[in-house]
């Protein structure tokens, strides 16, 4: 499977809590996206690399959310302290920079439930 | 203001009709604009590019309107297999260039 690979697919966490996700992106992409996704609402940017560099934070981020992509290869994205707010579906998605021609290839996700 | 506004669904139409959706951006620097397809509890998935011109892809045709920062989708002959969420997306190079999302317009064919 040569696609973007999320992992775990499912977390259960308690509040307060830390937890980490992994993302594993087609090979020869060199921008890696995190998106957040709750029930009805389109994907909302939290983060991007191009290649180990982090172009941008959402703003809507707070400190409690940190990512990296150490090698330019995988990325991980670290919540601490979960709160029940941020239960959602956490994507990833990779992609060539070609400019105007850029496009978005996903991973399934991980779906965090905070309870 | 959102930076990508879509129709508010969900559309619900029979096998066959034309079905049309719109987006608006707020950027007037948008350089690139797509549209996605996102079936139930499934990955967000590339339709279309949407190119100055139009672009058409079997019943999908796709416009842009630089004038009004609007970008519609029509969909012809409405199949079952169409019902899924569609996200509209702008990518605005002097924001770096990331990808920004609308808040999706559902659309549900019934036979």
């Amino acid at each position: 499977d040569t696609g973007v690979s999320q992992d775990p697919r499912h977390k259960i966490t308690k509040r307060g809590q830390n937890v980490t996700f992994r993302c594993d992106p087609i090979s020869e992409h060199n921008r890696l996206y995190w998106y957040r996704q709750t029930l009805g609402q389109g994907p909302e940017f939290l983060t991007y690399f191009q290649n180990e560099a982090q172009l941008e934070k959402s703003r809507l981020l707070s400190d409690r959310f940190s990512a990296e992509r150490p090698k330019g290869s995988f990325s991980t994205l670290e919540i601490q302290r979960t709160e029940q707010g941020d239960s959602a579906m956490y994507l990833c998605a990779s992609s060539i920079d070609r400019g105007r021609d850029e496009k978005l290839f996903f991973g399934s996700g991980t779906q965090l439930s905070v309870l | 203001r959102k930076e990508v506004e879509q129709d508010p669904g969900p559309f619900n139409v029979p096998e066959g009709a034309t079905v049309a959706f719109n987006c608006t951006y707020s950027n007037s620097a948008s350089q690139s604009f797509f549209w996605y397809r996102q079936d139930c509890r499934k990955e967000p998935k590339l339709l279309m590019s949407v190119y100055s011109s139009g672009n058409e892809d079997g019943r999908f045709t796709a416009q842009l309107n630089r004038a009004s920062q609007y970008i519609s989708l029509l969909i012809r002959d409405s199949k079952l297999s169409d019902s899924a969420t569609y996200l509209c997306v702008v990518n605005s190079y002097n924001q770096g260039g990331k990808l920004i999302f609308g808040q999706g317009t559902e659309l549900s064919v019934k036979p």
